[in-house]
């Protein structure tokens, strides 16, 4: 089946640092992935799309500016949390789409901790 | 923003015993999504139901769809301690080639022996 790769599942870095979170279809190609972010015991709250080869497109609230989306091939999405303080701490996830109809493919996650 | 609102918030049952979880949402849809969440990982999916189908059946999983009501039921029928976990309810609506998932507020269910 369709498996998506995510890493790494758990950081910790200083208020001010950037962070990379990566995500890779592994057994497949995704045009489209999308990434969450997900606070404790609370539902999943969509960020961007990201499109290989454009520009991601962002949800309303979600600064561009902060969460870098690259997009470069149609394996690999990255997130890039820049400038992180405190409150970006959350559990970001990312998906893979697979068609219309077909379920999304989620990676397992990253625990972002900023101190 | 968020789509779907799912009740109950929390359901404690033990293991034998059926789980039923409501969703709902408001807006018109393409298909109907259920996943699965252990704690601090991602989302397992569960089944999809488009939004011509009434019922659809997986193994101890049934879900129905009302798209007249905007919602959708989960049935786990014979729950069992492995079925401890979050549950959501993600509504889909295509854009371009993909489908655009949103979300429910899920329900966490404890499956005690």
């Amino acid at each position: 089946g369709a498996v998506v790769s995510q890493h790494p599942s758990r950081v910790i870095c200083k208020s001010g640092t950037s962070v990379k979170i990566e995500c890779r279809s592994l057994d497949f190609q995704a045009t489209t992935m999308f990434w969450y972010r997900q606070f404790p015991k609370q539902s999943l709250m969509l960020m961007a799309t990201s499109n290989e080869g454009s520009k991601a497109t962002y949800e309303q609230g979600v600064e561009k500016d902060k969460f870098l989306i690259n997009h470069a091939s149609l394996t690999l999405s990255t997130l890039t949390v820049t400038s992180a303080h405190p409150e970006d701490s959350s559990f970001y996830i990312c998906s893979a789409d697979t068609g219309r109809n077909s379920p999304l493919h989620f990676g397992n996650g990253t625990r972002l901790t900023v101190t | 923003s968020q789509q779907g609102e799912e009740d109950p918030q929390a359901l404690s049952i033990q293991e034998g015993e059926n789980a039923t979880m409501n969703c709902s949402y408001k807006t018109s849809i393409n298909n109907l999504q259920w996943y699965r969440q252990n704690s601090g990982r991602g989302l397992v999916h569960l089944i999809l139901i488009r939004s011509n189908e009434r019922e659809k059946h997986s193994g101890r999983l049934r879900v129905t769809l009302d798209t007249s009501k905007k919602s959708s039921s989960l049935l786990i029928t014979a729950s069992r301690a492995a079925d401890t976990a979050s549950y959501f309810c993600a509504t889909a609506a295509f854009t371009g080639t993909a489908s655009k998932l949103t979300f429910g507020t899920g329900t966490r269910l404890q499956v005690t022996l």
